[in-house]
């Protein structure tokens, strides 16, 4: 089944602790990307990658980082989460940037505390 | 910078009536995208329009573009309670990412 993953779904953490959310496709999509959905502010880009070792920052990227190592993942990771970063993030792809829809992984729930 | 906007944010309808949702943006696109979201689940695509006049229909929903108004509308026909969900625009301008509208939450009541 063509899907996009992300774990875990569910993530409870303290400030300052390091943590990956991991994303991964199995439609050998080029384009990837990541949202943060908050209240009234629809989805917002974080960091988005064209192709693999090829990334580059979406509208809100401070706080975060991001690896394109192989086609298929896109790890996110917060080296220094805080609690403005608690919100709902997903992972999305496409074949490639620019006329294609994005197909979008069930989302990460993450509260820092 | 590339704003979305959608209204209502709100919508209460009744079962059976018509009613339509707008999409404006700032900058000139011809790619713009409908999502879906039911609470607690991730985005479903409804709709893709790429090109100035574009319409597409998938049962009790339509979707049309005009790129020179710079609006989109999906349009609901005799709504029916399974249509209760968030809907969000989406629009495309530089072919790397998506600026999204804040959403539109849709309840449907019998």
């Amino acid at each position: 089944e063509a899907q996009v993953t992300q774990n875990p779904r569910y993530l409870i953490t303290v400030t300052g602790k390091k943590l990956t959310v991991t994303c991964s496709q199995n439609m050998n999509h080029e384009y990837m990307s990541w949202y943060r959905q908050d209240p009234g502010l629809g989805l917002r880009q974080i960091y988005y990658s064209m192709n693999v070792e090829v990334t580059d920052k979406g509208d809100v990227p401070e706080g975060y980082k991001v690896s394109r190592k192989e086609k298929r993942n896109f790890p996110l990771i917060l080296e220094s989460p805080s609690p403005n970063q608690t919100s709902l993030y997903f992972c999305a792809s496409s074949p490639a940037a620019g006329y294609n829809e994005q197909f979008f992984g069930p989302g990460t729930r993450l509260t820092v505390l | 910078e590339l704003k979305v906007e959608q209204n209502p944010l709100f919508l209460s309808m009744q079962e059976g009536k018509n009613y339509t949702i707008y999409c404006n943006y700032s900058t000139t696109s011809d790619r713009l995208y409908w999502y879906r979201q039911d609470p607690g689940k991730s985005l479903e695509s409804l709709f893709v329009l790429l090109s100035n006049g574009a319409v597409k229909q998938e049962g009790r929903l339509m979707a049309s573009l005009d790129t020179k108004a710079r609006l989109s509308t999906l349009h609901i026909t005799a709504a029916v309670h399974d249509l209760s969900a968030t809907y969000f625009c989406a629009v495309d301008i530089y072919g790397n990412k998506l600026v999204f509208g804040a959403g539109t939450i849709l309840r449907v009541k019998s």
